[in-house]
């Protein structure tokens, strides 16, 4: 299995480009989400998804849009790059298997927007 | 709304020595993850801990949870500098899965 892949690894973008970050995992599961990362702030949850045709807002949705048309893919797009998206941004994917929900990450994009 | 807080933020330590990372968090959940990043790299999964009283090791490392207290502890025993890295907790928000929140890290160095 290649687990989580995202691509690309790095991304420069100027200031109104708009771009999607692919993320695509191999595992069957059925939960995906978007991270960004950013120093002194941890993760912070973009997006996620509990099935195909599903999704929903996390904590810091504003700016991005994304689509769950197949339990495989799930990318997430920026409409108009703005300096402060510039961050690593994280796909993950998890099961609900015997309850737990251990999330495997993606090995991240690095997005730079000047 | 959930918060999740972890301390220290930086340690710095010397192999051989024993610390603990805490993490509180502010609402109730019954799981939490531990999860180590290098630096430049993704996020490894460390420990799932799944209920009160709940204990895992590996190696040098120790996790546990105490739902009441809303409080785990990642315990590092005679720290090797291999164990250098930054570790997150994570906590269920419940509801929807696949819906974490993250402590800000703790950025470990062990020095010789």
């Amino acid at each position: 299995n290649a687990g989580v892949t995202q691509t690309p690894k790095f991304q420069v973008l100027k200031t109104g480009q708009s771009m999607t970050l692919q993320c695509a995992q191999d595992m069957n599961h059925e939960y995906m989400s978007w991270y960004r990362q950013d120093p002194g702030m941890g993760l912070r949850l973009i997006h996620y998804s509990v099935g195909a045709g599903i999704t929903d807002q996390g904590e810091v949705p504003n700016g991005y849009n994304v689509s769950r048309s197949t339990t495989e893919d799930f990318p997430l797009r920026l409409l108009s790059a703005a300096p402060s998206q510039t961050s690593v941004y994280f796909c993950a994917s998890s099961y609900s298997g015997l309850g737990v929900y251990e999330q495997y990450f993606g090995p991240g994009t690095r997005l730079t927007v000047t | 709304e959930l918060k999740v807080e972890q301390n220290p933020l930086f340690l710095s330590m010397q192999e051989g020595k024993n610390y603990t990372i805490y993490c509180n968090y502010s609402t109730t959940s019954d799981r939490l993850y531990w999860y180590r990043q290098d630096p430049g790299k993704s996020l490894e999964s460390l420990f799932v801990l799944l209920s009160n009283g709940a204990v895992k090791q590996e190696g040098r490392l120790m996790a546990s949870l105490d739902t009441k207290a809303r409080l785990s502890t990642l315990h590092i025993t005679a720290a090797v500098h291999d164990l250098s890295a930054t570790y997150f907790c994570a906590v269920d928000n419940g509801g929807s899965q696949g819906n974490l929140i993250f402590g800000k890290g703790t950025k470990l160095s062990v020095k010789p």
